[in-house]
This record gives C-alpha cells, sequence and structure tokens, in this order.
C-alpha cells in the first residue's frame, strides 16, 4: 500500500473552471508536505511546500492545504489554464530520513476549451 | 529553468548492459537523490548523496550504484539492465538539510 495516496487519478476540466486535487498519506512523522507539478517527460517543479505546522500555502492561482490530524492535504487550483495540464504529485519529507522524499503517483490533470 | 542538467536526454540499451547517467546540481547545492519514476507512477527513490558519500538509499538491489564527484555532480550508474528498468530516471539537487529539491529534466531509458 502507497504511504501517500491521490485521488482523482485523473481529471478533466474545462478551461477556467476550478478544481480540487487530494493527497491521504500515512507516512509519520515528517517534515514537510510538497506539491509537484510534472509535465509530461519533465522533471518535477515545486508549487509548494507546507510544515506540518502550516495549514495553507498560496503560490498564485495554486492553494495548498495540510490537515495534519487526518493526515489529508488538498490542492486547489483557480481559474484553470491550458497549461495547468500536468501530473500534480503530493510528496512528503520524512522526518529524520535526510530528506528522503516519498511521493504519491499523482492527479493527471486536462484542461480543455 | 531549475540549474539542474541531465544527461544524456535519451537513451536505449539491451538488456544485461550498463549504463551511467549524469546529474549536475544546482550552483551551490551540496546533495544530490536519485529517483527512478516508471511510466504513470510517482518518482521512487534510489539514493541520496552528500559530500561524495552515500546518504541514504531506497529499496534497489546494488546493482544500481553511484557516485558524487567534488563539484557535487554526480552519476548513478545501473549493471545488468533489466526490461523494468525502463524508466525516466531523475536527479534533484539540494542543500544539506535545506527544505527544497530541485528536479532536473530527466533522462529517459529504455531497455530492449
Amino acid at each position: 500500500k502507497n504511504q501517500v495516496e491521490q485521488s482523482p487519478q485523473s481529471l478533466i476540466i474545462l478551461e477556467g473552471k476550478n478544481c480540487t486535487l487530494q493527497c491521504n498519506y500515512t507516512v509519520s512523522p515528517f517534515s514537510n508536505l510538497r506539491w509537484y507539478k510534472q509535465d509530461t517527460g519533465r522533471g518535477p517543479v515545486s508549487l509548494t511546500i507546507m510544515t506540518f505546522s502550516e495549514n495553507t500555502k498560496s503560490n498564485g492561482r495554486y492553494t495548498a492545504t495540510l490537515d495534519a490530524d487526518t493526515k489529508q492535504s488538498s490542492l486547489h487550483i483557480t481559474a484553470s489554464q491550458l497549461s495547468d495540464s500536468a501530473s500534480y504529485i503530493c510528496v512528503v519529507n520524512v522526518t529524520g530520513g535526510g530528506n528522503k522524499l516519498t511521493f504519491g503517483t499523482g492527479t493527471q490533470l486536462k484542461v480543455e476549451l | 529553468e531549475t540549474g539542474v542538467t541531465q544527461s544524456p536526454t535519451h537513451l536505449i540499451k539491451t538488456r544485461g548492459q550498463q549504463v551511467t547517467l549524469r546529474c549536475s546540481s544546482q550552483s551551490g547545492h551540496n546533495t544530490v537523490s536519485w529517483y527512478q519514476q516508471a511510466l504513470g507512477q510517482g518518482p521512487q527513490f534510489i539514493f541520496q548523496y552528500y559530500r561524495e558519500e552515500e546518504n541514504g538509499r531506497g529499496n534497489f538491489p546494488p546493482r544500481f550504484s553511484g557516485l558524487q564527484f567534488p563539484n557535487y555532480s554526480s552519476e548513478l550508474n545501473v549493471n545488468a539492465l533489466e526490461l523494468d528498468d525502463s524508466a525516466l530516471y531523475l536527479c534533484a539537487s539540494s542543500r544539506r538539510g535545506g527544505q527544497e529539491q530541485y528536479f532536473g529534466p530527466g533522462t529517459r531509458l529504455t531497455v530492449t
């Protein structure tokens, strides 16, 4: 069982609409939780990083939330654009893991006209 | 662009061969981590190097090995290639203790 699970697996939305991606994790304890955007065949690019004491972090149209009690995080994308089409990956950094990252399998988002 | 570069971009090898992938870290970063990403999956941690020493390893067999050089660039070596080794190999650089890891564009390895 993956320690970081994401839902939905894939999502198609119309340009301009909002969407929310979910992440549930069992990794514990953790030092921070990150959301990455990965275009096909490219390396992941960091969107947000939250420590266990933070419960929200924004980066432009991207807003991440974290509930450390329920071990859930979400990534909300507002006013989606065609360029938002990518895989969005939730990543947990294990405390004392030497910056070893545990990745979810990602949500594949497609934004259409 | 993150400043992390990887070479080659693509590579095709046959089963049983050996391969070396290279990574140049971002300026000022002394830690390099390597990840394997199979198609449709999230990256899996292979190992991390800090100051030329292995500093943590994931669940990969010994035929996956690495090096880090004094300039903090790094190599990933895979011996006795298997079909399942076909994947995107990512390296990420960071400062020791830093929160942020910056990923390179990856090397796409195909084993036939």
